[in-house]
């Protein structure tokens, strides 16, 4: 039971280059996030996903797209890379979109746009 | 909207010293309270929750009471260990708009001198 992973752990793009990051989770969990974690500014919801086949924006979704094909896999991309997004993601899962449930996180995406 | 406040770091103590880090909190309903830990290099994992008033949550030695009347959900701990040198995360979750949008703290960052 690896929990949740996310590749890469690391990448540089140039401006306006454009890449995708995959989270994975092996907990049968509906509901999966995409957040950035910028110092100072803790931790902001991108988007997320209810369930197989759907997604919603979160806070702070200009510049990024999500795909949820299959109910393990949350893909986020970045179509045209900018140096604000430059930034440490997260991926987490949930049970259920509950009042009371708990998030597992991934260990990071650290990404740097020059 | 909803917020949550934590106390600025970082937060130096030498080990076997008494924890007090704060949390308040805005919501727009009645909330879940979460405190989160993020130990360097990983992603963040639940530390302890309370999901009513007057709830104590409690682990690994943390405690923290949920206190509606004061919107608090302030973190202590009566003996820090140079092990419990992390970036802790207050949340809260709560229905907004049809939907549980977590809702994440700055952090507060905990260095343990031996």
């Amino acid at each position: 039971n690896a929990g949740v992973t996310q590749t890469p752990k690391f990448r540089v793009l140039k401006t306006g280059q454009s890449m995708t990051l995959l989270c994975a989770q092996d907990m049968n969990h509906e509901y999966m996030y995409w957040y950035r974690q910028d110092p100072g500014m803790g931790l902001r919801l991108i988007h997320y996903s209810v369930g197989e086949g759907t997604t919603a924006k979160g806070e702070v979704p200009d510049g990024y797209n999500v795909s949820r094909l299959k109910k393990q896999n949350f893909l986020l991309g970045l179509e045209s890379a900018a140096p604000s997004q430059t930034s440490v993601y997260f991926c987490a899962s949930s049970l259920r979109r509950g009042l009371t449930d708990t998030q597992y996180f991934g260990p990071g995406t650290r990404l740097t746009v020059l | 909207g909803n917020s949550v406040t934590q106390m600025e770091g970082p937060v130096t103590l030498s080990e076997e010293a008494f924890l007090t880090i704060n949390c308040t909190y805005t919501a727009t309903g009645y909330p879940s309270l979460f405190w989160y830990v993020q130990y360097p290099g990983e992603g963040l994992q639940l530390l302890l929750k309370a999901t009513k008033a007057d709830d104590k949550g409690s682990n690994k030695g943390f405690e923290a009471t949920y206190r509606k009347e004061t919107t608090s959900f302030h973190l202590e701990k009566g003996s820090v260990q140079v092990s419990d040198s992390a970036v802790y995360f207050c949340a809260l979750s709560v229905l907004s708009g049809g939907s549980y949008i977590p809702t994440f703290g700055r952090g507060t960052s905990l260095i343990v001198h031996p």
